[in-house]
């Protein structure tokens, strides 16, 4: 059974540094791996997708990598702002989606 | 712009009452929706996965006849909490999209936050 662990559970920083979100999973036959934002009481969205031939993508600020042999994905977020503070979650899988219980980052002006 | 709508996003009523979600693909046609649940402060679990045109695939653990799924079109899938109780209360959400070996993404709704008291 397929488990996601993600560290640390909470980050807090201040405004302008560069951090990095850490996601592991148990199971590397995996065929996806997404990166989600998430806003309190709102619901998810869609950062990255990397595909399980890729090792990484890149969205403006954000990287994500993805090291199956590992079982590890880290999301890397570049000059952070107040803006980015929310709820960060990586899932694994196609459609069914195991989800890690993300990190809950605060970005201090 | 979404391309997954849910509705209602908030629903507050008393133990006991049947609740009805609509989750709804905008721009595309989803054969298959997946219904999540959220405890505060939790990760989301899979429900199950509702099938349209056939019975849904429910998670272990998950009571079929608590959760009634219907996915009569290629676009709305519904997710009914039946006689409601107060352990129900939790945040719902739906998604579509993505497909194995592709570079879509999962697309998820707003979710539903239910209240029952």
């Amino acid at each position: 059974k397929q488990e996601v662990t993600q560290i640390p559970a909470a980050l807090s920083v201040p405004e302008g540094e560069n951090l990095v979100l850490n996601c592991s999973f148990t199971d590397s036959a995996i065929y996806n791996l997404q990166w989600f934002r998430q806003d309190p009481g709102k619901g998810l969205t869609s950062l990255l997708l990397i595909q399980s031939s890729q090792r990484e993508q890149t969205s403006g600020r954000l990287n994500a990598s993805l090291d199956k042999s590992s079982g590890r994905s880290t999301l890397y977020i570049a000059a952070s702002q107040p803006g980015d503070s929310a709820t960060y979650l990586c899932a694994v899988g196609a459609q069914k989606l195991v989800f890690g219980q993300g990190t809950r980052l605060t970005i201090n002006p | 712009g979404a391309v997954v709508s849910q509705h209602p996003s908030r629903v507050i009523c008393k133990s006991g009452t049947s609740v009805k979600i609509e989750c709804r693909s905008l721009d595309f046609q989803a054969t298959t929706m997946f219904w999540y649940r959220q405890f505060p402060k939790k990760s989301l679990m899979l429900m199950a996965t509702s099938n349209e045109g056939s019975k849904a695939t429910y998670e272990q653990g998950v009571e079929k006849d608590k959760f009634l799924i219907n996915h009569a079109s290629l676009t709305l899938s519904t997710l009914t909490v039946t006689s409601a109780h107060p352990e129900d209360s939790s945040f719902y959400i739906c998604s579509a999209g993505g497909e194995p070996y592709s570079n879509q993404p999962q697309h998820f709704g707003d979710g539903t936050r239910l209240s029952i008291l």
